[in-house]
């Protein structure tokens, strides 16, 4: 039978320009998020995470933040280049005392960068 | 440091066989983590090992199976395969700390290994 795929959302910006990829989380009860990055044909690259105990994490191009209010996340890059086309998902997971073995997905942003 | 290795990295296999999949973690790690990613589920979370032990399990049926080694590599294998097995299949690897130590820890991922069930 034909099988459907999930519909990613889709953001297309200009090189130079900043990007803001958004995430609806679904366990209130998660306390560390990571979002990484999948590039074509490669396994998801760590991009940045944050504890649940923050608002906001910068790294270097990247600003994560977390409103634990609504459950949101995003992933803000200043000054997006063409390298940074690829398709970024945010992850969520709770150690509940035991491990953050088992991480929680969202279904993915495709960004794509224009030169 | 040498990443996640996972091999191989593409198999071609028929309905009915099974497959083992394996997966070297970063030096130093513990835990290793196992993902299935389609186009129609997207990635979802199959089975975490540490310490030789099964310690976290997703909701995937019994034909799903994996095992970790006292080096810490992995393997996880399918048995009996159906046709929605085909998936690009995903090991990540950790430190293993737990929730309790008041630290966080970080999932590294391979580069997968594409199966095709024909």
């Amino acid at each position: 039978g034909e099988s459907v795929g999930l519909h990613l959302p889709t953001l297309s910006v200009q090189e130079g320009d900043n990007s803001i990829i958004n995430c609806a989380y679904s366990n209130s009860a998660s306390d560390y998020f990571i979002w990484y990055k999948q590039e074509s044909g490669k396994g998801p690259q760590f991009i940045i995470d944050i504890r649940s105990n923050m608002d906001k994490r910068q790294g270097k191009r990247v600003t994560v933040l977390l409103n634990k209010t609504v459950k949101h996340l995003s992933l803000q890059i200043a000054a997006t280049q063409p390298g940074d086309s690829a398709v970024y998902f945010c992850a969520e997971t709770n150690a509940g005392g035991t491990s953050y073995g088992k991480l929680t997905f969202g279904q993915g942003t495709i960004l794509t960068v224009h030169p | 440091k040498a990443g996640v290795t996972q091999t191989p990295r593409y198999l071609i296999k028929t309905r009915g066989q099974q497959v083992t999949l394996s997966c070297s973690p970063i030096s130093g790690h513990r835990s290793v983590s196992w993902y299935q990613q389609t186009p129609g589920q997207g990635l979802q979370f199959l089975f975490e090992y540490f310490s030789e032990t099964q310690r976290n399990k997703g909701n995937f049926p019994g034909r799903f199976s994996g095992r970790q080694f006292s080096n810490s590599r992995s393997e996880m294998n399918v048995s009996t395969l159906e046709l929605g097995d085909s998936a690009l299949y995903l090991c990540a690897s950790s430190l293993g700390v737990t929730g309790t130590s008041g630290s966080t820890d970080t999932q590294y991922f391979g580069p997968g290994t594409r199966l095709t069930v024909l």
